[in-house]
């Protein structure tokens, strides 16, 4: 079966520290890959997606990704955290395999002190 | 940039009632789905609707979910007779066809069974 792990529940970065978010998945199949972004109370917002070719993708608010196959990773980061990054983020993921209806990760918390 | 709109934005609706929530997708999609996050769970797939049909539905989607485009615009999800468990954010989302990928989702309908 599909899954996607995200090992960090909660994260604790001061302002200007860089961050890594961490997703690993286990799929049999060309994955899609993708980062959303979830303030309280709010939507899903599409940070950055990854379909094929270069496998470091660059996001909206300064979020990178990079998609490592041979480790079934796609970890975010971002080298220098703002206080309105706290939020949390949904590693999620599809393929046309699995009629493209996305999994997602548990979601990882991010706080951020300053 | 175009959007998947989501009405009413926040439901609250006793026990046993039918609710329906509404979704607009973006006008040149075709695929379209209903995602579900219970509060601090993540966010969890339960059905997709390709060409006036359901393509694929969840264990989550039984007998009291039913989806519908009545009209060419709108999507809508039904729950027939609502259960406490049922209290969760349900977020709508749409497709473009093609490698791009183009998933959308809209803002959410925060569902309360009390």
């Amino acid at each position: 079966a599909q899954s996607v792990t995200q090992p960090d529940i909660h994260i604790t970065v001061s302002e200007g520290a860089s961050l890594e978010l961490r997703c690993n998945y286990s799929y049999g199949a060309t994955p899609y890959l993708f980062w959303y972004v979830q303030s309280p109370g709010q939507g899903l917002q599409l940070l950055l997606k990854y379909f094929s070719g270069d496998t470091l993708v660059q996001g909206i608010k300064g979020f990178e990704a990079e998609f490592k196959r041979s480790q079934s990773s796609f970890n975010l980061r971002k080298p220098s955290v703002h206080w309105s990054d706290a939020a949390e983020y949904f590693c999620a993921v599809g393929a046309k395999e699995y009629g493209n209806k996305l999994v997602f990760g548990a979601g990882t918390i991010l706080r951020v002190k300053s | 940039e175009p959007e998947v709109t989501q009405t009413p934005s926040h439901q609250v609706t006793q026990m046993g009632q039918e609710v329906i929530l509404r979704c607009v997708p973006i006008s040149n999609h075709l695929y379209f789905y209903w995602y579900r996050q219970i509060l601090g769970q993540k966010v969890e797939f339960l059905v997709s609707f390709y060409n006036n049909e359901i393509s694929e539905k969840s264990e989550i989607f039984d007998d009291q979910f039913s989806v519908e485009r009545p009209d060419g615009s709108n999507f809508t999800l039904k729950i027939r007779s609502t259960k406490l468990e049922d209290s969760a954010m349900y977020f709508c989302a749409s497709r473009a066809t093609g490698s791009n990928y183009g998933y959308t989702f809209g803002s959410g309908t925060r569902l309360t069974v009390v």
